[in-house]
């Protein structure tokens, strides 16, 4: 069975220092990986995939997050925080792309606070 | 390109009541259909996924069923709500075998 797990479920940073949301997953099979962003009342927004190849996938805003089997990571970064990064994020794992048939499984989700 | 609609944003029901969300798919055909399930610090929980019309798996038991009656409709229900159904419900696509998943913009249930 697959598992993620998201160190924090609160991160504080301030505006224009670094952003590190970390994610650890458990798979029994290659996994693909995900990030999405939800901001309040809406529904969840791909910011970026790993699924072959290279092991650093840059996304949407900025975002990017490197896959490193050894540890079992897909950590989310961003160099330079803004205001408009305030959200909450949620990494996810499936054995198969886009979850096949079954879903992906979601970590409990990093709310990311911006200090101006 | 694709869409996913989801009706209505936010809908409050007494106990007891029956319930039916909606969710639709537009610019694709055969997709993956998916029900989550997002209460307060505990993250999404997928409560039905379809591959096809008609065909309907649940991953957990509940008070809650789905059906797809159509290609790119996809409808949860439940005959009478529990004050446990409260949360917010979103339906997401995905391409079969292949693709990340897109989620629609919820829908906030309260049960009362």
């Amino acid at each position: 069975a697959q598992s993620v797990t998201q160190l924090g479920s609160h991160v504080s940073v301030s505006e224009g220092a670094l952003v590190l949301l970390r994610c650890n997953y458990s798979s029994s099979v290659p996994p693909y990986l995900f990030w999405y962003v939800q901001y309040p009342n809406q529904g969840l927004q791909l910011l970026l995939k790993y699924t072959t190849g290279a092991t650093l996938v840059k996304g949407i805003n900025g975002f990017e997050a490197e896959f490193k089997k050894s540890e079992t990571s897909f950590h989310l970064t961003k160099p330079s925080a803004h205001m408009s990064d305030a959200a909450e994020y949620f990494c996810a794992v499936s054995d198969h792309e886009g979850g096949g048939a079954d879903g992906l499984t979601f970590g409990k989700g990093t709310h990311l606070i911006i200090q101006p | 390109s694709q869409t996913i609609h989801q009706w209505p944003a936010t809908l409050v029901q007494p106990v007891g009541s029956p319930l039916s969300l909606e969710c639709t798919v537009e610019g694709t055909s055969n997709p993956n259909l998916y029900w989550y399930r997002q209460a307060a610090g505990r993250g999404l929980q997928l409560l039905f996924y379809s591959v096809g019309i008609g065909q309907i798996s649940s991953e957990v038991p509940q008070n809650l069923s789905a059906s797809r009656p159509q290609d790119r409709q996809f409808i949860l229900s439940s005959k009478k709500l529990l004050l446990s159904d409260s949360g917010f419900y979103l339906c997401a696509w995905s391409i079969q075998g292949f693709g990340p998943q897109h989620f629609g913009d919820g829908t906030r249930l309260s049960i009362l």
